[in-house]
């Protein structure tokens, strides 16, 4: 059962306009959200992360949104750029009372294409 | 430089032949993990580990093994290697497990089992 889902494997986006990457969650413990970037050959880089009780974050170009009522957030890339070409994984983190917390578990990923 | 150094990035073996992938982390992080790759699949867990001696399951761990001795290393361990564990494999660690304190991700070791 997947708890995270990024149901657009790819989106084209032309140089210039707003990216929006998309991810559904099924778990309402979820406490963090967070967005990372993957070039080819490389590890994943952390992008951008939400907490729950947040409904937005910015960081430069960089604004995530979170809808808890629809379990729903989103990434949103203003201005795109030829670099942000990549893939970009959604992932949630639950922590529990004691301060431990499970792994991330990440969607499967949606592969950005910016065009010039 | 602070980094999470995987060794060796790639890798063919052959089935049931006992092989080890080493993570290092110079960040002085209590958590790490390690994660496979998969087309289709996105990243999904193996092992993490909360601390020293500290080691849990994560979505996927048959088949692997893991272990904690130094805060440092986490290495991966596959005792009798099949197929199906044809994939790319992430090692990550982070300060803390908690959401405020984001995985560092080494570039990968992309492992092929014949």
């Amino acid at each position: 059962d997947q708890q995270v889902k990024q149901n657009s494997p790819s989106l084209s986006v032309q140089e210039g306009r707003i990216s929006i990457l998309n991810c559904d969650y099924t778990n309402s413990m979820f406490d963090y959200f967070l967005w990372y970037k993957k070039y080819p050959a490389e590890g994943p880089t952390f992008l951008i992360s939400i907490s729950s009780i947040k409904d937005k974050n910015e960081d430069g170009r960089f604004t995530v949104f979170l809808n808890k009522s629809a379990k729903h957030l989103s990434l949103h890339i203003v201005p795109s750029q030829p670099g942000d070409s990549a893939v970009y994984f959604c992932a949630a983190l639950r922590v529990y009372s004691g301060g431990g917390a499970d792994g991330l578990t990440f969607g499967k990923g949606t592969h950005l294409i910016i065009q010039p | 430089e602070a980094q999470v150094t995987q060794n060796p990035r790639y890798l063919i073996t052959v089935t049931g032949k006992k092989l080890t992938v080493t993570c290092s982390q110079n960040m002085n992080h209590e958590y790490m993990s390690w994660y496979r790759q998969d087309p289709g699949l996105g990243l999904r867990q193996i092992y993490y580990s909360m601390n020293v001696e500290v080691t849990d399951k994560g979505d996927v761990p048959e088949g692997y093994k893991v272990s904690r001795k130094e805060k440092r290393n986490f290495p991966l361990i596959l005792e009798s290697p099949s197929p199906n564990q044809t994939s790319l494999y992430f090692c990550a660690s982070s300060l803390l497990a908690t959401g405020g304190s984001p995985l560092h991700f080494g570039n990968g070791t992309r492992l092929t089992v014949t």
